[in-house]
Formats: C-alpha cells, sequence, structure tokens
C-alpha cells in the first residue's frame, strides 16, 4: 500500500512569488491535513480538509490556502512568499472516524524563498 | 487551545540502555496521545499511540504510559539501538478530539551512542 505522497520535494522561490504543493493521501483516506516545520516553532498546523471542505484552521494568515479534489488528493497555496515561509511542509492523511485516528506523514516538501 | 511540553530536548544513551521521553498536556479533554519519530530528511512516523481508556501500551522494545489525572504521557524505548537515533514527537489533539489537528510537543533529539 502506497503512502502519502508530497510533490515536489524541494523548492526554492523568490519573496513575492506563490507557491503550489501537492499531497496525494493513502488510498482510501479521506481526510488531508497540512503542517509547516520550522526549527523556530517546531511542527504547526495549518489546516485539514475532509471531503473537499476545510474543517480545521491552524493560526496563519490568508496567505496560506489549500483545497481538496474529489479523489482527496490536496495542495496548499501559499501568496507572496516571504522569507519565514521558509519550511518543511508536511501533508498527513486520515481515515475518517468519529473517534481519532492515525495520521500518517508525507516525507514533506521543503520549500526555500530567497 | 491544547498546550503540549516535551521533555529533555536532548537526550543521549548507551546502546542497550533505556529511553524515557515526557510530555505533559494541557486539555483534560484530549483522548489519544500519539508519538512519532523523525529521522533526517524524512517526514515523522506514527510509531504508537494511546488512547484514554488505557493507561499503558507496549510494542516490542517501545511502551507509552498515559496518566490522565497528572495530564502526562512518556514514551519508553528499551534496549536501544544505534537505529533508535532520531527525533522524536509527542501530540495530543485539541478539545474537539481530532486527530486530525495535533498538538506537537518541540521534539526530543535522541542518541544512542554505540
Amino acid at each position: 500500500k502506497a503512502g502519502v505522497t508530497q510533490t515536489p520535494r524541494y523548492l526554492i522561490k523568490t519573496r513575492g512569488q506563490q507557491v503550489t504543493l501537492s499531497c496525494s493521501p493513502i488510498s482510501g483516506h479521506r481526510s488531508v491535513s497540512w503542517y509547516q516545520q520550522t526549527p523556530g516553532q517546531g511542527l504547526q498546523f495549518l489546516f485539514e480538509y475532509f471531503s473537499e471542505t476545510q474543517r480545521n484552521k491552524g493560526n496563519f494568515p490568508g496567505r496560506f490556502s489549500g483545497r481538496q479534489f474529489s479523489n482527496s488528493r490536496s495542495e496548499m497555496n501559499v501568496s507572496t512568499l516571504e522569507l519565514g515561509d521558509s519550511a518543511l511542509y508536511l501533508c498527513a492523511s486520515s481515515l475518517q472516524g468519529f473517534d481519532s485516528t492515525e495520521a500518517f506523514f508525507g516525507q514533506g516538501t521543503r520549500l526555500t524563498v530567497v | 487551545g491544547e498546550n503540549v511540553e516535551q521533555h529533555p530536548s536532548t537526550l543521549s544513551v548507551q546502546e542497550g540502555d533505556s529511553a524515557v521521553i515526557k510530555c505533559t498536556y494541557s486539555d483534560s479533554a484530549s483522548n489519544y496521545f500519539p508519538w512519532y519519530k523523525q529521522e533526517l530528511g524524512k517526514g515523522p512516523q506514527l510509531i504508537i499511540d494511546i488512547r484514554s481508556n488505557v493507561g499503558e501500551k507496549k510494542d516490542q522494545r517501545i511502551a507509552v504510559t498515559l496518566n490522565k489525572t497528572a495530564k502526562h504521557f512518556s514514551l519508553h524505548i528499551t534496549e536501544t539501538q544505534p537505529e533508535d537515533s532520531a527525533v522524536y514527537f509527542c501530540a495530543a489533539p485539541p478539545l474537539s478530539g481530532s486527530a486530525r489537528q495535533l498538538t506537537f510537543g518541540s521534539g526530543t533529539q535522541l542518541t544512542v551512542l554505540p
């Protein structure tokens, strides 16, 4: 069973540009969550999508957005990039259930803003 | 929101010794507590989790204990091996109980010395 796939693995962008990252969840998983990981702030929750709807959102500015498609694949977009957006962006997929369920992470996309 | 504190930030042990990492959480309604292992250049890997209806769970050399009264949980690794060297994160969900919106501890860099 394939794991969570994130593309691209590495990106270098210039300040002011925008970027789109992609995540394909584990087959059968319908929930996708995004996290930002930096040395200073650690792992921080960005948002979660289920059935093409954003269900939860972390404390990030509106420049960070996302969407989910009918096949559960998800994209996140960051507009007007700032140097501080340099980070490892991680995607996690989960089954939907009434109880808390496990989240499985991809390898991440390393974004560098110059 | 949920607040998770993790200690120690770094831990060095001799191969074969045990390692213990501790976390405390603030939201008494939290009911799911996963532990992740992150190796260099990889995404976090779920290694064990525990739910609030049990006090301890074990999987080979890894065990997790939960004390709901004191609001803390711990990861225990016995007979450590060099391949156990990595950063370990504890996490907890917010009041809503969604495992898809995790608050992570700051991480523990575990080094197993041969």
